[in-house]
């Protein structure tokens, strides 16, 4: 079955603490995003990537970082600089180039900092 | 700024009943517009696309797109209780295939179907 799966599931962080979230995907997709959600509020770009070895900062960037060195994997670490990183993480992928521009979401990451 | 405004709900619909969650948008370069399905706890799933104006038909779900008034709907017919859920509108500006999709958000409206 293709998809994407994130873990783990549930992520629990003591402050200073840097921790990675882990993205993988068996689509084909070229391009592949990284999202935040919090209660109450929408999805908030934080990464997206169009292809392999090049991202671009979404709308709220500050505090995290990806890399991109396979096509299947965008893994997402949360650095201690980011200040409220409690939140739950959402990994997302589309067909790029062309496509009709909808992105499929994995099961997605909470993450909890002590 | 970029906005996608949703009523934030609860909406709430007796079973059988036809569901009218709506979404406009700031961004009048706006080319495609999507909506998910959010159970509480989960991840969002696709239900629905439209880039035309006029309306698009899925099952039980039509989605409306107006972008004279820069407005858009999806309609539940026959809402069920498996339907309760939290609807996102989202929005891109994507005009053509040589940049990556990046969609702006609603907050989602929360439907709840009654007995």
């Amino acid at each position: 079955d293709g998809g994407i799966t994130q873990s783990p599931k549930y992520l629990f962080r003591k402050e200073g603490q840097n921790v990675t979230l882990s993205c993988e995907q068996n689509l084909n997709h070229d391009a592949m995003y990284w999202y935040r959600q919090d209660p109450g509020q929408g999805l908030r770009l934080i990464y997206y990537s169009q292809i392999v070895n090049d991202f671009q900062k979404g709308d709220i960037a500050e505090g995290y970082s990806v890399s991109r060195e396979k096509k299947e994997s965008f893994p997402l670490t949360v650095t201690s600089a980011q200040k409220n990183p409690t939140a739950f993480y959402l990994c997302a992928s589309s067909i790029y180039p062309g496509g009709t521009g909808e992105q499929f979401f994995g099961p997605g990451t909470r993450l909890t900092v002590l | 700024q970029k906005e996608v405004e949703q009523n934030s709900g609860p909406l709430s619909v007796p079973e059988g009943a036809i569901a009218s969650l709506n979404c406009t948008y700031s961004d009048r370069g706006s080319q495609s517009f999507f909506w998910y399905r959010q159970y509480s706890g989960k991840s969002p799933e696709l239900i629905m696309f439209i880039y035309s104006n006029g309306d698009k038909e899925d099952g039980r779900f039509t989605a409306q797109l107006n972008k004279a008034s820069q407005y858009v709907s999806l309609l539940i017919r026959d809402s069920q209780p498996s339907d309760s859920a939290t609807y996102l509108c989202a929005v891109s500006d994507r005009e053509n295939t040589g940049t990556a999709s990046k969609l702006t958000f609603g907050t989602g409206t929360r439907l709840q179907v009654t007995l």
